[in-house]
């Protein structure tokens, strides 16, 4: 069965500084995906970013990057130049790429609270 | 384009009531999944559907049903409520395949009493 941990259950940053949120995961497949999702206090998911494990290279979205480091099975988002906006919880998540029926479902982390100080 | 939406918002019940949750997609997606959401135990999966007809459980199914027998909808019965049962109720589809986003609803509060 996959894990994803997360050890942060909160953290706080100055606004404009940069932060970054650890994930690490277990499992024994080489092919999967993972994701990070934030929820607002609106209670509502959104997808920050998401990365393929085949791919070296690391996601970017806007503010939002990963360091994906597969060997050592470790996703952790940076947040940069942060917003009062960004003030969320914050979900990584994993799932296997190769379709068996069971393997179809997301795994995620239990969240770290995220907030942003003006 | 709606979405995903989720029926009722906050629900108040009594232990041993029943009700159903229900949760539909206008994206055309195959499969749904439905989670709870407690704090300090991230989202976990109650039971998911692939397809039309099809179901499955997850991580948390006991003293839950779901049926999927329209694609666009997924309902989630409690048929004898517990307080253990008080959470947060959230739905989400995805297209068929695996590694797409999931679309998540707005969620259900449901509190039992």
């Amino acid at each position: 069965a996959q894990t994803v941990t997360q050890s942060q259950p909160e953290m706080s940053v100055q606004e404009a500084e940069t932060v970054t949120l650890s994930c690490t995961y277990d499992t024994s497949e080489s092919n999967y995906y993972l994701f990070w999702y934030k929820q607002p206090p609106s209670r509502q998911m959104i997808l920050v970013i998401r990365q393929e494990a085949y791919k070296q290279q690391n996601a970017t979205e806007n503010r939002f990057s990963v360091n994906f480091q597969k060997a050592a099975k470790s996703f952790s988002l940076k947040i940069s130049d942060s917003q009062l906006g960004d003030t969320a919880m914050y979900f990584c998540a994993f799932i296997l790429t190769i379709s068996n029926f069971g393997n179809e479902k997301l795994t995620f982390g239990t969240g770290t609270r995220l907030t942003i100080i003006p | 384009n709606a979405g995903v939406t989720q029926t009722p918002k906050f629900r108040v019940l009594k232990t041993g009531q029943s009700m159903t949750l229900l949760c539909a997609q206008d994206m055309n997606h195959e499969y749904m999944y439905w989670y709870r959401q407690d704090p300090g135990m991230g989202l976990r999966l109650i039971h998911y559907s692939v397809g039309e007809g099809t179901t499955a459980k997850g991580e948390v199914p006991d003293g839950y049903n779901v049926s999927r027998l329209k694609k666009q909808n997924f309902l989630l019965g409690l048929e004898s409520a517990a307080p253990s049962q008080t959470s947060v109720y959230f739905c989400a589809s995805t297209p068929e395949g695996l590694g797409y986003e999931q679309y998540f609803g707005p969620g259900t509060r449901l509190t039992v009493t």
